[in-house]
């Protein structure tokens, strides 16, 4: 599997506060990816990169922004922590969109 | 819009048994597909993928899974089940209509009783 580590791997917040996990890769992936997962919904894409700087929406954007400074590192930042965004996050990466996707161990959030 | 269906959200087999996980997937054009595999606490393991070619396609643990086009379905199947499958599975689809973005289905989970 690809080097991929997620940070923290859990995290326990209030609300309003702000939150921001941590990718990083070791594989030198292009394409990176942030996904939330919650019972019924499978996995849902939050944000996505294809690049350094080069970040775009997902299906599920709306409360998260995301930043890559670094070919690396993806962060994904929670501005304003609600319950709602209570969930376990992934991050995945792929050398070119038309491959497999490989996954972190996952960061579970709780937003009290 | 692409959307993964996996009807059935839980199943229980006996051990020994046979499995199978069906997925379907609505697309426009021909998909990629996926099934992933979770353990409870764990990230997601891929189980195989087909891109092209043989729609019969094997991947690990013993699993195998079956492209048709005709039925926009892609079903993962195991023929004896051990006490070590019991997980999550997922069924994923991406095309290069979407850039290859991934849908996820909502996922089945596989109970083995001995």
């Amino acid at each position: 599997d690809a080097g991929i580590t997620q940070s923290p791997r859990h995290k326990v917040t209030e609300t309003g506060t702000p939150v921001t996990l941590r990718c990083h890769q070791t594989e030198n992936h292009r394409y990176m990816y942030w996904y939330r997962q919650d019972p019924g919904h499978g996995l849902r894409l939050i944000h996505y990169s294809y690049g350094v700087k080069d970040t775009d929406k997902g299906e599920v954007s709306d409360g998260y922004s995301v930043s890559r400074s670094k070919t690396e590192d993806f962060l994904l930042t929670l501005e304003s922590a609600t319950s709602s965004q209570t969930s376990v996050y992934f991050c995945a990466t792929v050398p070119t969109p038309a491959d497999t996707q490989y996954f972190g161990p996952g960061t579970r959030l709780t937003v009290l | 819009a692409q959307s993964v269906t996996q009807p059935d959200i839980h199943i229980t087999v006996s051990e020994g048994a046979s499995l199978e996980l069906r997925c379907n997937y609505s697309y426009g054009a021909t998909p990629y597909l996926f099934w992933y595999v979770q353990s409870p606490g764990q990230g997601l393991q891929l189980l195989l993928k087909y891109f092209s070619g043989d729609t019969l396609v094997q991947g690990i643990k013993g699993f195998e899974a079956e492209f048709k086009r005709s039925q926009s379905s892609f079903n993962l199947r195991k023929p004896s089940v051990h006490w070590s499958d019991a997980a999550e599975y997922f069924c994923a689809v991406g095309a290069l209509s979407n850039d290859y973005k991934l849908s996820f289905g909502a996922g089945t989970t596989v109970t083995v009783r001995a």
